[in-house]
């Protein structure tokens, strides 16, 4: 069984800053991870994934994650954020076999990010 | 295109009342699930479909029961409602690795 650990579950930040938000994962077999974003009152979206190949991953509005195996991390990184990021992210993993692809689902981390 | 919908939105029961949530997705994919939603919690695998006429227990599927009808459709019944169960339901469905989330019904069983 896979489990994700997402250590914060929440971050506040102010616009134009940096941000991280971390995601650790466990697996006794290979997985493919994946990163959502949630806006208020919506479904998700997939923001990335990683599935083989490059371990840096990046979205199209400036978001990126690394796949680290040794570490078994996923952190999710912004150089600048802007106040539209405002959402919660949830990090998840996923052992794809025939019978679908089933997440497993991190609790969440909150961004908040302020003027 | 509409995705992934569901339908009701919202919905508020009493205890022991019955209800069925409807999915539908126009992408043509195989695969189909349902997710519930609760704060601090994630979301957690209820059923899911990996194809038309198949259907497995994922996490926490005790009192629910599912329906593929058929490869556009997957419904989701709470055959006898309990207040542990007002969440925030999420359907999806996938092609391959990607899932892709309808906007959710919140249900409240008081």
């Amino acid at each position: 069984a896979q489990s994700v650990t997402q250590l914060d579950s929440q971050v506040p930040v102010f616009e134009e800053a940096p941000v991280e938000l971390r995601c650790n994962y466990s697996s006794s077999v290979s997985v493919y991870l994946f990163w959502y974003v949630q806006y208020p009152n919506q479904g998700l979206q997939l923001l990335l994934k990683y599935l083989s190949g490059s371990t840096l991953v990046e979205s199209i509005n400036g978001f990126e994650a690394e796949f680290n195996k040794s570490q078994t991390s996923f952190h999710l990184r912004k150089p600048s954020v802007h106040i539209s990021d405002t959402a919660e992210y949830f990090c998840a993993v996923s052992v794809f076999t025939g019978g679908g692809n089933k997440l497993t689902f991190g609790t969440g981390t909150q961004l908040k990010v302020e003027l | 295109n509409a995705g992934v919908t569901q339908t009701p939105k919202f919905q508020v029961l009493k205890t022991g009342q019955s209800m069925t949530l409807q999915c539908a997705q126009d992408m043509n994919h195989n695969s189909m699930y349902w997710y519930r939603q609760d704060p601090g919690m994630g979301l957690r695998l209820i059923y899911y479909s990996a194809s038309e006429g198949t259907t497995d227990k994922g996490e926490v599927p005790n009192g629910y029961n599912v329906s593929r009808l058929n490869k556009r459709e997957f419904s989701l019944r709470l055959e006898s409602a309990a207040p542990s169960q007002t969440s925030v339901y999420f359907c999806a469905s996938s092609e391959l690795d990607t899932q892709y989330f309808g906007p959710g019904t919140r249900l409240t069983v008081l």
